[in-house]
């Protein structure tokens, strides 16, 4: 079975700085997706970014992007240029050859002003 | 295009009560996923619909939990009777059955048993 682990419960930064926010997955298999969703208090999940495992290139979408380094099994999400806006919940997610999503357990991030 | 909708966005019943949970996933999108969110956790899927049929129910408490996906299109979750611990978010997501798949997100039903 597959595992996501978020290990930063809270994260803070200042606005206009840049943060990264770590997750690491456990999977036996070679070809999956990887996901950032961020969930407002209304509690809908909203798409970030996303990273198909057969591509080197790390996916990026405007002040979004990320590091993936399929070796250690690493999935981080760089969020430049922060804006106040961007205090959500952040999820990282697998999906594999099964279909589901596989989330972390979230990280609060609060952009300071 | 319309997104996945979900009802009633609230729901707060008494333990041992009933309830059910409806969803209408994005036109033309084959698999449908129900997930239980508790808070403070992440989203943990309770079963996944491919069209009308189930592909995986594993982790659905079959006591007490059932869902159906008639035709295809809608799909209804019901929970009968329930717990305190039911208390949770439910989140319904679809998705096209080619390409990179993404789920999209209907904005969840918050039920709370007390």
């Amino acid at each position: 079975a597959q595992t996501v682990t978020q290990s930063q419960p809270e994260m803070s930064v200042q606005e206009a700085e840049t943060v990264t926010l770590s997750c690491t997955y456990d999977t036996s298999e070679s070809n999956y997706y990887l996901f950032w969703y961020k969930q407002p208090p209304s509690r809908q999940m909203i798409l970030v970014i996303r990273q198909e495992a057969y591509k080197q290139q790390n996916a990026t979408e405007n002040r979004f992007s990320v590091n993936f380094q399929k070796a250690a099994k690493s999935f981080s999400l760089k969020i430049s240029d922060s804006h106040l806006g961007d205090t959500e919940m952040y999820f990282c997610a697998f999906r594999g050859s099964a279909r589901q999503l596989t989330f972390g357990s979230g990280t609060q991030l609060t952009v300071l002003p | 295009e319309a997104g996945v909708a979900q009802s009633p966005r609230y729901k707060i019943i008494e333990k041992r009560q009933s309830v059910a949970f409806w969803c209408n996933p994005i036109s033309g999108h084959a698999t449908l996923y129900w997930y239980q969110q508790i808070l403070g956790q992440g989203p943990k899927l309770l079963i996944q619909f491919q069209n009308n049929g189930v592909v995986d129910d594993s982790q659905l408490p079959k006591d007490r939990f059932s869902a159906e996906r008639l035709k295809g299109v809608d799909s209804t979750l019901k929970i009968q009777p329930a717990k305190l611990e039911d208390s949770a978010v439910y989140l319904c997501a679809s998705s096209l059955l080619a390409g990179e798949e993404t789920q999209y997100f209907g904005p969840g039903t918050r039920l709370l048993v007390l």
